[in-house]
């Protein structure tokens, strides 16, 4: 079975560019999400789709970015305008959603994508 | 979502057992204990999930003790490719957001 996909694995853009960042899921995993680490600091959750619907987009940091997941399938994140402090690894991954009760599901990261805006 | 505190980082020897324990002392009712594995340039990779007592894998074991306030993953006979940073988690939902800590880097010497 296919991992998690990220392309590209590495950008290097100019601040004022956009870039465009894409996911692939798992097969059959309604859940994806979308994490990024800045320089520095610990991961951090962006947002969380369920199918092609925004489930939670609370760490979503501005309005330069948007995600979207057309279809239910692949997911795309593109910031516009870059800006220096977006630099850093962006991570997408996904689940199925654990059968029954609470139990916390797991999720299965892809190997991310490294984004320098000079 | 309840906070983890886990050691910055810890050294052992190929061979030995090691052991990382996390704190979470305000962990919910419903919230499971999970752990991730990162290696350099790649993503967050799942260990083991536990809620209580004691849990154990191909890879790991996950003890966790009867108030829940912290748990311990266990690593047995390490190797050198065990290096790697460790992440502890707690979560109380069925799908939603992680929330990673700083985690644990663990360096495995020979």
């Amino acid at each position: 079975e296919a991992g998690v996909t990220q392309f590209p694995s590495h950008s290097v853009i100019e601040k004022g560019q956009t870039v465009t960042l894409r996911c692939d899921p798992i097969s059959g995993h309604d859940n994806l999400y979308w994490y990024r680490r800045v320089m520095g600091k610990e991961i951090k959750f962006l947002l969380h789709f369920v199918k092609e619907s925004k489930q939670d987009e609370s760490g979503m940091p501005n309005n330069r970015f948007l995600a979207e997941r057309t279809g239910g399938t692949y997911s795309t994140l593109k910031v516009q305008p870059a800006e220096l402090e977006d630099s850093g690894v962006y991570f997408c991954a996904s689940s199925q959603t654990a059968a029954g009760g609470l139990r916390k599901e797991t999720q299965y990261f892809g190997p991310g994508t490294r984004l320098l805006v000079l | 979502l309840a906070k983890t505190t886990q050691p910055i980082s810890m050294d052992s020897y190929e061979g030995q057992e090691v052991n990382i324990t996390c704190s979470h002392n305000n962990i919910a009712t419903n919230d499971y204990i999970t752990w991730y594995q990162q290696f350099p340039s790649q993503g967050p990779r799942f260990i083991i999930q536990g809620y209580k007592t004691k849990v154990t894998n191909e890879v790991a074991s996950l003890f966790i003790p009867a108030d829940r306030k912290s748990s311990t993953l266990s690593l047995p006979r390490v190797s050198l490719s065990d290096t790697a940073v460790y992440y502890c988690l707690v979560g109380n939902t069925n799908a939603g957001k992680s929330t990673f800590g700083d985690g644990t880097t663990l360096t495995v010497k020979p």
